[in-house]
């Protein structure tokens, strides 16, 4: 099994460019997470979803939106980027314990 | 509310034990704990649930005071593979799973 996948690694944002990062995982699992981490920081939740078609703020969710259509998909869209959204951005799937991606690190310049 | 972990940091020599803290202002389904080394995703250590239960690694224990909404967890004997940055993430009823500020150790020979 893969676990969770995302994409892209790396990515270089123009301030004021959209993205999006995609994340998908093949366990079928019905609750998904995105996180952003700052150098040395924690793990900040920017939002969350319990199942195929519902979604829920974490606790930075400005500047962000998300879409839940597929159990598998969950990706996160940044609109407008700033240079404050300059982070690693992880992705997780959770069955008793949260399956991490490999983590995306994002710069905004 | 984020959860507050202490200490923020701690230096062991190999052999020494450790304990980190972690309490919440909600009531929580369940507290998780991770380790995290630079440039890496979270590892999972230990999920404890409302009730009681507990899963997670062999060489790590930890603690859950439900009235409280505090946990612990105890590293024994340490080694210099247990260097890293720990959290607590705490999960709500309903999946909201945030994490602590972390906590950062170091193992030193």
């Amino acid at each position: 099994n893969a676990g969770v996948t995302q994409t892209p690694k790396f990515r270089i944002l123009k301030i004021g460019q959209s993205m999006t990062l995609q994340c998908t995982q093949d366990m079928n699992h019905n609750y998904m997470y995105w996180y952003r981490q700052d150098p040395g920081m924690g793990l900040k939740l920017i939002y969350y979803s319990v199942g195929a078609g519902i979604t829920d703020k974490g606790e930075v969710p400005n500047g962000y939106n998300v879409s839940r259509s597929t159990t598998e998909d969950f990706p996160l869209r940044l609109e407008l980027a700033a240079p404050s959204q300059t982070s690693v951005y992880f992705c997780a799937s959770m069955y008793e314990k949260l399956f991490f991606g490999s983590g995306t690190q994002l710069s905004v310049l | 509310q984020q959860p507050v972990q202490s200490p923020q940091a701690v230096i062991l020599r190999e052999g020494e034990d450790a304990v980190i803290n972690c309490s919440s202002s909600k009531a929580l389904y369940s507290v998780h704990w991770y380790r995290q080394k630079h440039g890496e995703a979270p590892v999972f250590l230990m999920i404890l649930l409302k009730g009681g239960e507990q899963k997670g690694h062999d060489k790590i224990s930890a603690s859950f005071n439900e009235k409280k909404q505090q946990s612990s967890l105890y590293l024994t004997a340490s080694q210099l593979s247990y260097s890293g940055t720990y959290f607590c993430g705490t999960e709500t009823p309903g999946g909201k799973l945030i994490f602590g500020q972390g906590t950062e150790l170091s193992v030193k020979p």
